[in-house]
């Protein structure tokens, strides 16, 4: 399973671009970035997934470099309702539950 | 219908007591999922259903049981626990292909358990 690396906690403001950087420097070829969002006594919820290069959906964006070692996730203009655990995860796209393995997570503080 | 359900929301049980939490949805999801989050700690995997059978028991203690009555519904026995076994317990799914289980699982909003 590739290692993932995130920041501990980001603090931002409202009205802010947020971007939080994943370092998975042992992705496998098949590996795919998946990126959750969890609020305080919830469960976590799917943001984004991606492969490489760019992808966008209603809620963030997801940057890949060509050499796959990094990802960041792209909020646009948070909210204090952003303020939550990020989560970014590596592995195949689909297959054995072990594989979606959560690591530490970032907890971004959304301030006034 | 994109939910997960939980309950009960909350559980205080004895060390010696029974008692079972239950996870309902109706996506149509075959894959379905047992984590276990303590305070400010990620989510650990403990079980993990497929077609209704267990395919991933994550060295649970026996005192967890699991159980998949049918595809919508799935049940987590506890049975003499310990202090130690207190946190949030998450239920999710996702839908299950020839490729395995999707990376999109969906979670429902766990039942916080405190163990006395």
């Amino acid at each position: 399973l590739a290692k993932t690396t995130q920041p501990i906690s980001m603090d931002s403001y409202e009205g802010q671009e947020v971007n939080i950087t994943c370092s998975h420097n042992n992705i496998a070829t098949n590996d795919y970035i998946t990126w959750y969002q969890q609020f305080p006594s919830q469960g976590p919820r799917f943001i984004i997934q991606g492969y490489k290069t760019k992808v966008t959906n209603e809620v963030a964006s997801l940057f890949i470099p060509a050499d796959r070692k990094s990802s960041t996730l792209s909020l646009p203009r948070v909210s204090l309702s952003d303020t939550a655990v990020y989560y970014c995860l590596v592995g195949p796209s689909s297959g054995s539950a072990r594989q979606l393995t959560f690591g530490s997570g970032t907890q971004l503080t959304v301030l006034p | 219908d994109t939910e997960v359900t939980q309950t009960p929301k909350h559980l205080v049980m004895g060390m010696t007591n029974k008692k079972s939490l239950k996870c309902e949805q109706h996506m149509g999801h075959r894959a379905m999922y047992w984590y276990k989050q303590k305070a400010k700690k990620p989510p650990e995997l403990m079980f993990v259903y497929s077609y209704e059978k267990l395919s991933i028991n994550e060295s649970v203690p026996s005192r967890f049981s699991p159980e998949c009555p049918n595809s919508s519904l799935l049940n987590l026995h506890l049975h003499a626990l310990q202090p130690e076994d207190s946190a949030l317990y998450l239920c999710a799914s996702s839908q299950e292909g020839v490729g395995g289980s999707s990376r999109e699982q969906y979670f429902g909003p766990g039942t916080r358990l405190t163990v006395t």
